[in-house]
């Protein structure tokens, strides 16, 4: 079954730059997405179709996908970005979550 | 704007089947879409469990696929999940979502607020 593998933890300082990668067989001939996710919150999606953002995501919000990797990039991030964010692509017909990354802002 | 919202028991016996309703509102079922279940267990990461389009055409995790029926009631504008033979590991947060999926499309959105069957005698 198709595996998509994310860090379990990335920490930034406010006003940095945080990426995080989501790793997976040819990622990059799939569509990714990811989800933003704060703690006893229903997941919020936050970019589609690799790069697109949904109306109200912030600009500093951005994504990527080549190769074997998808990045979300976020520009100076703000305390409120501190979340769970997870990845998610679709192969043979099955929806596929990575194992989520904890976003810290410190 | 399409609103979404998960009822059922917060409390299933092991061995027996977890029964989910997933409300819909502001959208007819009926125009389209695909519907999904995703599931989170307590601490952990995001698991799909399956979606339906208005006809009935279901896409399932194949993980899960042989516990797992979701059907759709377009005249109640809801769908559903049954999870049959129920262990201690099914205990999670279960979300409905709109499911965009097809061609270029593969995303969830929106999400309800999801709701935590927990699975114990």
């Amino acid at each position: 079954s198709y595996e998509l593998t994310q860090p379990p933890s990335v920490s930034v300082s406010p006003g940095q730059t945080a990426s995080i990668t989501c790793s997976g067989d040819k990622l990059g001939d799939k569509y990714t997405c990811w989800y933003q996710q704060k703690p006893g919150q229903s997941p919020v999606l936050v970019i589609y179709q690799d790069s697109k953002r949904p109306s109200g995501i912030p600009e500093r919000f951005s994504g990527s996908n080549s190769g074997s990797a998808a990045t979300l990039t976020i520009s100076g991030t703000q305390a409120m970005d501190e979340a769970d964010y997870y990845c998610q692509a679709w192969d043979s017909s099955t929806a596929v979550f990575g194992g989520g990354t904890k976003l810290t802002v410190l | 704007q399409v609103q979404l919202q998960e009822s059922g028991p917060g409390l299933v016996k092991p061995s027996e089947t977890l029964s989910l309703t997933c409300a819909v509102s502001g959208y007819s079922i009926s125009s389209g879409y695909y519907w999904g279940w995703i599931r989170q267990p307590p601490g952990k990461g995001l698991e799909w469990i399956g979606s339906i389009y208005h006809s009935g055409s279901t896409y399932y995790n194949p993980s899960l696929k042989s516990r797992v029926t979701i059907s759709v009631d377009t005249s109640k504008n809801q769908f559903s999940l049954k999870l049959s033979s129920v262990t201690a590991a099914d205990t999670a947060v279960y979300y409905c979502a709109v499911h965009m999926v097809g061609g270029v499309m593969n995303w969830f959105d929106p999400w309800g607020q999801g709701t935590l069957v927990s699975v114990s005698s």
